[in-house]
C-alpha cells in the first residue's frame, strides 16, 4: 500500500481556517484519497474523499495537488468540535475490496478558543 | 435509519474470561470489519467479514480471537481467556459495498477492560 505521512499533531484558533496537510509520494494514478476524523472516545467519522480534482462537501474541503502527491483538507472555520485526530488514507481503484482501509498515525488538531 | 450499533459500550472481563463483543451494521450493509485501538495508539484492522464468510483476517492474533457474521443477527468479535493486553477498544465499521470510493460508518466502539 502507498504510505502516507502527515503531521503528529497541529494546533488552530477557533473560527478560523484549518489546513491540514497529507503527503503521498508514491501513490498510484487510481489510489483514492480518504480522509476521516476521530473525536475524543468514538469510533472514525468518514470527511470526505477525491481522486483528482478537489472536492468539497458541508463539513470541508478536500485540494488536491496537481501531481497527486499531496493532499490538503481545509476545514473553513474550526470550532471547538474539530477538535480530533485526522487520518489521512490511500485506497487503490483496482483493490479487489480485500483489504480494509489502513490507518496511520494521524494528525492531532487541537482548536484554541 | 440508526448508524452502526456496537454493545456493549463498556465490559469489563476477569482475566481468563470469554469477551463478546457485538456489532449491528448499518441497514442494507453486509460488508464489516473490525479495528483495534490500543490505548494511545492508532486504530489496527482485525478482519473483514461479509455475511457468512471471512474475507480476511490478517489482522487477527492467531489464537484466542475469532469473528463471525451470521446471515441473520451482528456481527460476534470474540476473545477467549482474555489477557490484560486484550484491554483496548474495539469499533465496528460497515459498508455497502467493497468500492474503494465509498466511505466506512463506524460505530462507538467496545471498550474492553481486562481485570
Amino acid at each position: 500500500d502507498a504510505k502516507t505521512t502527515q503531521p503528529n499533531s497541529m494546533e488552530s484558533n477557533e473560527e478560523e481556517p484549518v489546513h491540514l496537510p497529507c503527503n503521498h509520494s508514491t501513490i498510484s494514478g487510481t489510489d483514492y484519497i480518504h480522509w476521516y476524523r476521530q473525536l475524543p472516545s468514538q469510533g472514525p467519522e468518514y470527511v470526505i474523499h477525491g481522486l483528482t480534482s478537489n472536492v468539497n462537501n458541508r463539513m470541508a474541503s478536500l485540494a488536491i495537488a496537481e501531481d497527486r502527491k499531496s493532499s490538503t483538507l481545509i476545514l473553513h472555520r474550526a470550532t471547538l468540535r474539530d477538535a480530533a485526530v485526522y487520518y489521512c488514507i490511500l485506497r487503490a481503484l483496482m483493490d479487489t475490496g480485500r483489504r480494509a482501509l489502513t490507518f496511520g498515525s494521524g494528525t492531532r488538531l487541537q482548536v484554541q478558543p | 435509519n440508526a448508524g452502526v450499533m456496537q454493545n456493549p459500550r463498556h465490559l469489563v472481563r476477569r482475566r481468563g474470561q470469554e469477551a463478546r463483543l457485538r456489532c449491528s451494521p448499518m441497514k442494507g450493509h453486509s460488508h464489516v470489519y473490525w479495528y483495534r485501538q490500543l490505548p494511545e495508539e492508532g486504530l489496527k484492522f482485525m478482519v473483514y467479514l461479509q455475511k457468512e464468510n471471512i474475507i480476511d483476517e490478517s489482522g487477527m492474533p492467531k489464537e484466542r480471537f475469532s469473528a463471525e457474521f451470521p446471515k441473520e443477527g451482528p456481527s460476534i468479535l470474540r476473545i477467549q481467556q482474555v489477557v490484560r493486553g486484550d484491554s483496548a477498544a474495539y469499533f465496528c465499521a460497515s459498508s455497502p459495498r467493497r468500492i474503494p470510493n465509498y466511505g466506512y460508518t463506524f460505530g462507538s466502539g467496545t471498550r474492553l477492560t481486562v481485570v
